[in-house]
């Protein structure tokens, strides 16, 4: 089975542009969380969706959204990015929620410059 | 705020060795705590985990050690050898149950 997988690989933006990144999460997973890891630091938790539905959101401003698709898969949406927004983005599923047996992609590494 | 805080930034260990790593949190009101493996390029994997209830797991060559009177938990590695050379980090979750608070990363390299 295809573990959770994240597009693109790479991604270089200019400082006020928008981005979208996709997960689709394993099959079978109905929860998606993402997560951004700055480099030499641990992950940091954005959302997380359940069923469609968030169910939980970190310490992100506005600018950050996202949103599940009926077949699970997700976008996460930065807007007016800033150089601060350069990182790794890390999309972990998991079959119901919450924090237990999460799987995650490889991640997407974005450079704002 | 800083509620993890995991020790050694970085750790080198000759193959063979024991590779311990420790993780201090500040709030007690957490109720799962992973280890995570991450190797360079590739999304962290859920090495081992433990709820407080219980004092040690062990998995194989891992072991996770807690102390929950001084708010500490600890990963050894026994027998380590260079396949086990990555970046580990501890998380902690909040009652909350959606989101897992991390530490900084310890970057083991074993030595052959």
């Amino acid at each position: 089975d295809a573990g959770v997988t994240q597009s693109p690989t790479h991604l270089i933006k200019t400082r006020g542009q928008q981005v979208t990144l996709r997960c689709s999460p394993i099959s079978g997973h109905k929860s998606v969380s993402w997560y951004q890891q700055v480099l030499g630091q641990g992950p940091q938790f954005i959302f997380q969706y359940y069923e469609k539905e968030e169910r939980g959101r970190g310490n992100f401003p506005d600018r950050f959204s996202a949103r599940q698709f009926p077949n699970y898969s997700s976008e996460l949406n930065v807007n007016a990015l800033l150089l601060g927004d350069s990182a790794l983005y890390l999309c972990a599923s998991n079959l119901a929620g919450g924090t237990y047996e999460q799987y995650f992609g490889p991640g997407t590494r974005l450079t704002v410059t | 705020q800083q509620q993890v805080k995991q020790s050694p930034q970085s750790l080198i260990v000759q193959k063979g060795g024991i590779s311990i790593i420790n993780c201090a949190y500040e709030n007690t009101a957490f109720d799962y705590f992973p280890w995570y493996q991450q190797f360079p390029g590739k999304g962290p994997a859920l090495l081992i985990a433990i709820r407080p209830d219980v004092s040690e797991k062990k998995e194989g060559r891992f072991t996770i050690s807690f102390n929950k009177s001084a708010k500490q938990f600890s990963l050894h590695i026994m027998d380590s050898q260079p396949g086990d050379s990555a970046t580990y980090f501890c998380a902690v979750r909040p009652d909350s149950n959606y989101q897992l608070i991390w530490g900084a990363g310890t970057k083991l390299i074993i030595k052959p």
